[in-house]
């Protein structure tokens, strides 16, 4: 299965700015996505990531704030944008390699927003 | 939209003892019908997937077991050990065409020495 590496693995960030999370895959994956785990909580897809098109969001998710990109067919970004302590969260990188390898995810990265 | 239900919401078990995970699922636009296990800070990692032209998977201590006109499946731990001590959680495909997992609520499983 693919190998993902997602950056920064954690961050303390302030009120009101940004912060990029990078998702770099080792293979060449049509689907990726983006999901957020908040404390003791499940997964939620945030969106589908779209190599060379605009990202697909989910239903209470907006791209003004997780601006995604995916120039490649290796790598994405999410961008969570004018954070507030609600953004706190995981968020995780995801990709399908088809049915019979299944869905793997990144370690994820661990925002905490003061 | 997918909504899968997951239960029980905690387990504990003695070492050695089966543990039973339960999930129901509405629609699904393909069968395949995975299981996760998350350590603390750690990300979801596959522990065993089924694709329903079998009603049953066993890898190792780990079986899936599938009803597919109940819409239900589950994971059994057989023999279980202190090291299973995880959050699991099952997931099933949205209803729609771009092949997302809808995942269930969790199960934080402890298993007693």
């Amino acid at each position: 299965s693919a190998v993902i590496s997602q950056k920064p693995s954690r961050d303390i960030c302030q009120r009101g700015t940004s912060l990029t999370i990078q998702c770099q895959v080792d293979s060449q994956v049509t689907m990726m996505f983006w999901y957020r785990q908040q404390p003791g909580q499940s997964l939620t897809l945030i969106a589908t990531a779209n190599q060379g098109s605009e990202a697909t969001y989910e239903s209470g998710f907006v791209i003004d704030k997780f601006p995604i990109s995916r120039p490649n067919l290796t790598f994405s970004t999410l961008t969570v944008s004018n954070m507030s302590p609600e953004d706190s969260s995981i968020y995780l990188c995801s990709v399908a390699q088809g049915i019979a390898v299944g869905y793997t995810f990144g370690s994820g990265t661990r925002l905490t927003v003061v | 939209q997918q909504q899968v239900k997951q239960s029980p919401q905690s387990l504990i078990v003695q070492k050695g003892g089966i543990s039973i995970i339960n999930c129901a699922y509405e629609n699904t636009a393909f069968d395949y019908f995975p299981w996760y296990q998350q350590f603390p800070g750690k990300g979801p990692a596959l522990l065993i997937a089924i694709r329903p032209d079998v009603s049953e998977k066993k890898e190792g201590r780990f079986t899936i077991s599938f009803n597919k006109s109940a819409k239900q499946f589950s994971l059994h731990i057989m023999d279980s050990q202190p090291g299973d001590s995880a959050t699991y959680f099952c997931a099933a495909p949205s209803a729609g065409s771009a092949r997302q997992l809808t995942f269930g609520s969790g199960t934080q499983l402890t298993v007693l020495p």
